[in-house]
C-alpha cells in the first residue's frame, strides 16, 4: 500500500468547507485513494474513494491531482458531527484489498 | 446498504477465559472480511484477513493460536481470543468486503477489557 502523509489536526469552522490534504507521492497506478473518518470510539466510516478522476458524493468530494501523488478531501459545509479523525489511505483495487491505517488527521469543526 | 454489526459491543472478561466477537454483514456477501485492533490514541492496525471458506491470514506478530479467526459463511466471520490476558484488552474492529465491491465497510467494534 501507499504511504500516506497527512496534517496531525485541522480546525474549521462550522458551515465553511473543510479541505483535508494528502499527500501519496508512492502510489502505484492501480491503488485506489480512500478517505474514512472514525468518530471516537466508533468503527471508521467509509466517505469516498478514487482512482485518478474527482469523484463526489452525498458526504463529499474528492479532488485528486492529474500526477495523482496527492488528494484533497472536500466537506463542503462542516457541521459539529463531522468532528473526527479522517484517513487518507492508498489501497490497492485488485487483491487482497488490504488497507493500513496511519495516523490521520484529527478535523476539530468549531461552532 | 452495506451495513456491518457487531456483537458484543462491550464485554468484560476475567484473565484466563475466552471471548467470541461476532462481525456480520447484513445486506450484502462479504467474501473476505478484516480483522483490526486499536489501542487507545492510536490507528487501527490490522490483525488478519480471511476469505470465506478458507483459513485466515495473519498479519506478523499475530499469534493465530490466540486469535482463532471463522468465516463459515458470506455473512458471518467471527473471532475469538483464546486465554485473554489484561494486555488484550483493546478496541477490536471488523470490517467486510463484497466481490462486487472494492470497499472495505466497517462495524462499529468491540470494547474487550480483561480484568
Amino acid at each position: 500500500d501507499a504511504k500516506t502523509t497527512q496534517p496531525p489536526s485541522m480546525d474549521c469552522a462550522e458551515g465553511r468547507a473543510a479541505n483535508l490534504p494528502c499527500n501519496h507521492s508512492t502510489i502505484s497506478g492501480n491503488e485506489y485513494v480512500y478517505w474514512y473518518r472514525q468518530i471516537h470510539s466508533q468503527g471508521p466510516q467509509y466517505i469516498i474513494h478514487g482512482l485518478k478522476n474527482n469523484e463526489t458524493n452525498e458526504m463529499a468530494s474528492l479532488i485528486i491531482t492529474e500526477d495523482r501523488k496527492s488528494s484533497t478531501l472536500i466537506l463542503p459545509h462542516a457541521t459539529l458531527r463531522d468532528t473526527a479523525v479522517y484517513y487518507c489511505i492508498g489501497g490497492s483495487g485488485a487483491g487482497s484489498y488490504q488497507l493500513t491505517f496511519g495516523k490521520g488527521t484529527k478535523l476539530s469543526v468549531i461552532p | 446498504g452495506a451495513v456491518v454489526s457487531q456483537h458484543p459491543s462491550r464485554v468484560i472478561c476475567k484473565s484466563g477465559t475466552s471471548v467470541k466477537i461476532e462481525c456480520r454483514s447484513l445486506d450484502f456477501q462479504a467474501t473476505t472480511m478484516f480483522w483490526y485492533r486499536q489501542f487507545p490514541k492510536k490507528s487501527l492496525m490490522l490483525m488478519a484477513t480471511s476469505n470465506e471458506g478458507s483459513k485466515a491470514t495473519y498479519e506478523q506478530g499475530v499469534e493465530k493460536d490466540k486469535f482463532l479467526i471463522n468465516h463459515a459463511s458470506l455473512t458471518l466471520s467471527t473471532l475469538t481470543v483464546t486465554s485473554a490476558h489484561p494486555e488484550d484488552s483493546s478496541f477490536y474492529i471488523c470490517s467486510a468486503r463484497g466481490a462486487a465491491r472494492d470497499t472495505q465497510y466497517f462495524g462499529p467494534g468491540t470494547r474487550l477489557t480483561v480484568l
